[in-house]
């Protein structure tokens, strides 16, 4: 079945550096969604790249989709305390009746020391 | 800005028992799911379901768990006799017509098993 690989599991940054997370997807994805996860929180949608090589950004995050579809980063410049938490891409599978499951990867963990 | 909510937050129960995670999608969405996470893991499918049935489980979602829409506005998850492992948070997620994928997800009911 579709396997979502995601690294690292964690990362330590203190505020100002940049951080990225990388996403693989052993299968082609139709799109590839990233979310957020805060401590205790629960998944908060961020994005979702459809295109083969898109590039989004929002304000200090910039989100970019593989040419293959396969694999997919996430970079924030300049971190602030308010990047911490967790941030999982997921591909979405088409489940019946036009539903689609998501499969996570395992998420990378923020955190930022101020 | 209208938010998947669920209930209880937190359950405790004992091994066997039977416990309903109650969920409220967002209204106008017809697409309902299932997820959970175990303490510091990724978050896994559990069950897709539209229009009154499920639309696909995963292997995790055995005969102990089941899923009802029993009136316009809940969805629910129930799990008959619960084990130590059922342990996790439990997500429930919606999305809008097909075609949009992007889920919003519920806080999360954290089901603790005895």
């Amino acid at each position: 079945g579709q396997q979502v690989m995601q690294i690292p599991q964690y990362q330590h940054v203190q505020e100002g550096e940049d951080f990225t997370t990388y996403c693989n997807s052993s299968t082609t994805l139709s799109n590839i969604q990233w979310y957020k996860q805060r401590p205790g929180g629960h998944p908060v949608f961020l994005i979702q790249l459809v295109k083969s090589g898109e590039v989004k950004k929002q304000k200090r995050l910039t989100f970019q989709f593989g040419e293959a579809k396969k694999n997919s980063s996430l970079h924030i410049t300049a971190t602030q305390t308010t990047d911490v938490g967790t941030y999982f891409c997921a591909g979405p599978r088409r489940s019946g009746a036009g539903s689609y499951q998501l499969t996570f990867g395992k998420g990378t963990k923020l955190s930022v020391i101020p | 800005e209208p938010e998947v909510t669920q209930t209880p937050s937190h359950q405790v129960t004992q091994m066997g028992q039977e416990v309903i995670l109650r969920c409220v999608p967002i209204s106008n969405h017809l697409y309902f799911y299932w997820y959970r996470q175990i303490l510091g893991q990724k978050v896994e499918f559990l069950v897709s379901f539209y229009n009154n049935e499920i639309s696909e489980k995963s292997e995790i979602f055995d005969d102990q768990f089941s899923v009802e829409r029993p009136d316009g506005s809940n969805f629910t998850l129930k799990i008959r006799s619960t084990k130590l492992e059922d342990s996790a948070m439990y997500f429930c997620a919606s999305s809008p017509r097909t075609g949009h994928y992007e889920q919003y997800f519920g806080p999360g009911t954290r089901l603790t098993v005895t």
